[in-house]
């Protein structure tokens, strides 16, 4: 049972061009979480999606930046015209179900490292 | 607001016990995880704790206290490889998001 996937690992970007990060969850899991780790700090909740959905988006930054978990393929996050800032690495997290619980624990996937050049 | 605090730095030698602290303020509180996160890596499950009390599971034991804001993960018999970040996380609010406090780097030296 594969864990959950994210892709590319590694992506750079120059300013102004488009960030596109996929996260495939693990096999069951149909919640989706994004986080956003700056360095040398927390990880930062962005949104919680389930498929088509779209939960809770507190943490998205109001512009440039959006999500979407279609009913086939992988959550994708998209930042428009990124900025040095956006540079950190990008979690995702899936669970079985969106309540809280042990039983709904978050798996991690191996993030996407964007650097904005 | 949402505020979690744990040390950013803790150093202790191999074979030796640690106790990392965690205080948290949130506006809502649902259970408290603890992740390990080697450095370019995924954060990975240790414990999870929703009553007050003590969780031990091998090496790694958690304690919360609810009416304090406060947990605590113990690593014991302390080996290299246990040199990593370790995250505080509360779940907040109904739909089981986490919010971080910003780690704490653990350093094992022989």
């Amino acid at each position: 049972n594969a864990g959950v996937m994210q892709n590319p690992r590694h992506l750079v970007r120059r300013r102004g061009q488009e960030a596109r990060l996929r996260c495939s969850p693990m096999k069951g899991h149909s919640h989706v979480y994004w986080y956003r780790q700056l360095p040398e700090e927390g990880l930062k909740f962005m949104v919680y999606l389930q498929k088509e959905n779209i939960i809770d988006e507190s943490g998205m930054p109001k512009e440039r930046f959006s999500a979407e978990f279609p009913k086939e393929g992988p959550s994708i996050l998209r930042i428009q015209q990124v900025v040095r800032g956006d540079s950190a690495a990008y979690f995702c997290a899936s669970s079985p179900r969106g309540h809280s619980g042990r039983a709904n624990e978050q798996f991690f996937g191996p993030g996407t490292r964007l650097t904005v050049l | 607001g949402q505020n979690i605090d744990q040390p950013t730095e803790m150093t202790a030698t191999e074979g030796a016990i640690v106790q990392i602290n965690c205080t948290y303020q949130t506006s809502g509180f649902n259970g408290l995880f603890w992740y390990q996160q080697h450095a370019g890596e995924a954060p990975t499950f240790l414990s999870y704790n929703v009553l007050d009390g003590l969780e031990e599971k091998g090496r790694f034991s958690s304690f919360l206290s609810r009416s304090k804001g406060y947990s605590y993960l113990l690593l014991k018999e302390l080996q290299m490889k246990d040199s990593a970040s370790y995250l505080c996380a509360v779940v907040s609010g109904g739909y089981n998001k986490l919010i971080f406090g910003a780690g704490t780097r653990l350093a094992v030296h022989p």
